[in-house]
């Protein structure tokens, strides 16, 4: 079953702008973490956040986790063409089973 | 590293066939799992082994399906007889300490008419 649910379902942007997508979940969980998957491709795993934490960084990532809200959100700045894909949240609730959002589809024009 | 490895990556099959999917996980890493991912379903855990052992296959469908890993280098997941309804992308993933960031293969994409 799928404990994410991602917040839109798909979304467009022009290339320079900002993306932000969200994911709620509804048990307590342990991480949390986000993916990317291109079309036709496999999953590729991008960040993880701990409970314990509440915002993280990799390069045009940015990700927050709110635990009282059992939420996160995504942060893409300054998107490329090839941000073009789905992303997907996924939560570890410490059973080292990973459960996936529906994930949401971002397509960046040029 | 080669990272995941999948085959075949596309699998076209008759109902009623029997059906088998190979996965070769990274070296080193202790944890492996079969995903299934349709339009419909989105993305469902199907089995998990942990250093080979199978710990939960809460989310195999159904008795058609079976998995193994007889050693840490290699599993399958075997369907049969095959239904049109298996229809999906069938993911294989292995992580080196359960759950902390899983690395993907690429996919085998089966379609049974």
């Amino acid at each position: 079953s799928q404990q994410g649910e991602e917040d839109p379902q798909a979304l467009s942007i022009q290339e320079g702008e900002n993306a932000t997508m969200n994911c709620s979940y509804k048990t307590s969980i342990n991480n949390l973490q986000w993916y990317r998957q291109n079309s036709g491709r496999g999953l590729v795993h991008l960040i993880l956040i701990r409970s314990n934490e509440r915002e993280k960084h990799s390069g045009r990532l940015r990700v927050t986790l709110d635990t009282s809200k059992k939420s996160s959100s995504l942060l893409i700045t300054a998107s490329r063409a090839a941000d073009t894909a789905s992303y997907f949240c996924a939560t570890d609730a410490n059973d080292y089973k990973l459960s996936f959002g529906a994930g949401t589809t971002v397509t960046v024009r040029a | 590293d080669a990272g995941v490895i999948q085959s075949p990556r596309h699998e076209v099959t008759e109902m009623g066939q029997e059906v088998t999917l190979r996965c070769k996980p990274i070296s080193g890493h202790n944890s492996l799992f079969w995903y299934r991912q349709t339009m419909m379903r989105g993305l469902e855990l199907l089995i998990y082994f942990n250093n080979n052992v199978p710990i939960d296959d809460s989310g195999m469908p159904e008795d058609r399906f079976s998995a193994k890993m007889p050693n840490a280098s290699f599993s399958t997941l075997k369907i049969q007889p095959s239904e049109p309804r298996d229809s999906a992308v069938y993911f294989c993933a292995s992580s080196d300490t359960g759950g902390y960031g899983y690395t993907f293969g690429s996919g085998t994409r089966l379609t049974v008419v």
